[in-house]
């Protein structure tokens, strides 16, 4: 099995960037996505295939890669931003969520 | 437009079989897989396996694999989640989702999800 590994908290103040991280051993062969979870609700899809917005994602959500890392920026965090986020990939048809990163809005 | 209707939250016994279901409407059913994944009290989001209702070919997570079985219904735009016998560590809430892919194969992630049912297990 592998695993997905992201910092379990990240804080920042509005305005400001936000940088949240996910590492795993498949990232090179496998594109990453990411979910915003807020609470009471169901996840919502915020980057796929590394770096690709869905219709509907602010522009200020973004994603690169680097290796065995991932990262997904929010620049100019509004508090409505605060959620978990949720890095997810696959490996031989399995998928893999990472454990989750709480982002606060100072 | 795309949507994922669940079954209703479930009160059960430890011991006790159970089958939620995931109803799909605005789009081909049996052209895209259906996933499930587990959000345990207070905790992060496991994938748990997938369906592909056009010819009921499944994938579970080796956590999973033998613990539950996905399935599904395509005369009815159904997948349907079972357990033969709940556990109280099965407490959860759990999600299906639309496994998105394109023209080419490509995965693009799980693009509409169901609102989530609650399971309670409890003696």
């Amino acid at each position: 099995s592998y695993e997905l590994t992201q910092p379990s908290s990240v804080s920042v103040s509005p305005g400001q960037t936000a940088r949240i991280t996910c590492s795993g051993d498949t990232l090179p062969k496998q594109y990453a996505y990411w979910y915003q979870q807020k609470p009471g609700q169901a996840p919502r899809l915020v980057i796929f295939k590394d770096n690709e917005r869905p219709s509907g994602i602010p522009d200020r959500f973004s994603g690169s890669s680097s290796g065995t890392s991932v990262t997904l920026t929010i620049s100019g965090v509004q508090p409505e931003d605060e959620a978990d986020y949720y890095c997810q990939s696959a490996d031989n048809n399995i998928s893999m969520f990472g454990g989750g990163t709480k982002l606060t809005v100072l | 437009e795309v949507h994922l209707e669940q079954s209703g939250a479930e009160a059960k016994k430890p011991g006790e079989s159970l089958r939620i279901s995931c109803q799909a409407s605005g789009y081909q059913f049996t052209s895209s897989w259906i996933g499930w994944v587990r959000q345990m009290p207070g905790k992060g989001l496991e994938w748990m396996g997938a369906v592909y209702p056009g010819d009921s070919d499944t994938t579970y997570s080796p956590t999973f694999q033998g613990q539950v079985t996905i399935s599904a219904d395509k005369s009815v735009n159904t997948a349907y989640l079972h357990w033969n016998s709940l556990k109280v560590s099965d407490t959860a809430v759990y999600y299906c989702a639309r496994r998105l892919y394109d023209n080419d194969g490509f995965y693009l992630g799980m693009d509409s999800w169901g609102q989530g049912t609650l399971l309670t297990v409890s003696s």
